[in-house]
């Protein structure tokens, strides 16, 4: 069976310095990934997806970057946090079916920038 | 244009009563697929039920039911006998085959509380 794991579950990071979420898929190849946040009481923002290896697409201009080094890695990072880049992070996947193929979320990061 | 509207912020429920959480659509793709995801507070998002538009009947998974209305383009989520583990946020969410990577448009979600 398809597994998602994320991680690091929660993390307090001062203003300035590097960010680096992991995200990896068992169990399928070749998935769509995707990163979502998501602010205090509010939806889902996409940020980036991606269809292979090395493919990324950007949703939001942002302080952040994501990139794929391996089929079922997704990393999302950044050089130099911002107070507002604080929020819930998730981590999904969804193979390549027609409209019927949900996503499948991680557990999630919730990060705090201080 | 907000392709996904759930115009209920919160809903209150008593124990063991139904209730209905509404969400409205938007699309000009005949092909497309609704789902409804439970957030609790741990933040995990569970996937709850899914509709697709060529469906003919409405979707059920025990205790949930989606009242599909096509013409409408309503696709409102039904929670039948209440328990205290149903308190959560609720998204309803669309994916159309034709958007970019088959993308998952989320709503804003309607926090349910449900009362002993």
């Amino acid at each position: 069976s398809q597994t998602i794991h994320q991680w690091p579950a929660t993390l307090v990071q001062p203003v300035g310095s590097p960010l680096s979420l992991e995200c990896t898929v068992e169990g399928t190849s070749n998935p769509n990934l995707y990163w979502y946040r998501q602010a205090a009481g509010r939806g889902l923002q996409l940020l980036f997806y991606s269809v292979g290896i090395g493919q990324i697409s950007s949703e939001v201009p942002q302080n952040l970057s994501a990139s794929r080094p391996q089929d079922r890695q997704f990393i999302l990072s950044s050089k130099k946090l911002l107070l507002s880049d604080s929020g819930f992070y998730l981590c999904a996947w969804s193979a390549w079916l027609g409209a019927g193929g949900g996503y499948t979320f991680g557990s999630g990061t919730r990060l705090t920038v201080v | 244009a907000q392709k996904i509207t759930q115009t209920q912020p919160g809903m209150f429920v008593q124990e063991k009563e139904a209730v209905t959480l509404d969400c409205t659509y938007d699309t000009s793709d005949p092909s497309y697929g609704l789902f409804w995801y439970k957030q609790p507070s741990s933040g995990e998002m569970i996937f709850l039920i899914y509709q697709g538009s060529y469906d003919q009947q409405n979707a059920t998974e025990g205790r949930y039911s989606l009242n599909f209305q096509k013409a409408r383009k309503s696709a409102n989520l039904v929670i039948s006998a209440s328990q205290l583990g149903d308190s959560a946020m609720y998204f309803c969410a669309m994916r159309e085959p034709s958007g970019s990577a088959r993308q998952l448009t989320f709503g804003s979600g309607t926090q349910l509380t449900v009362l002993p």
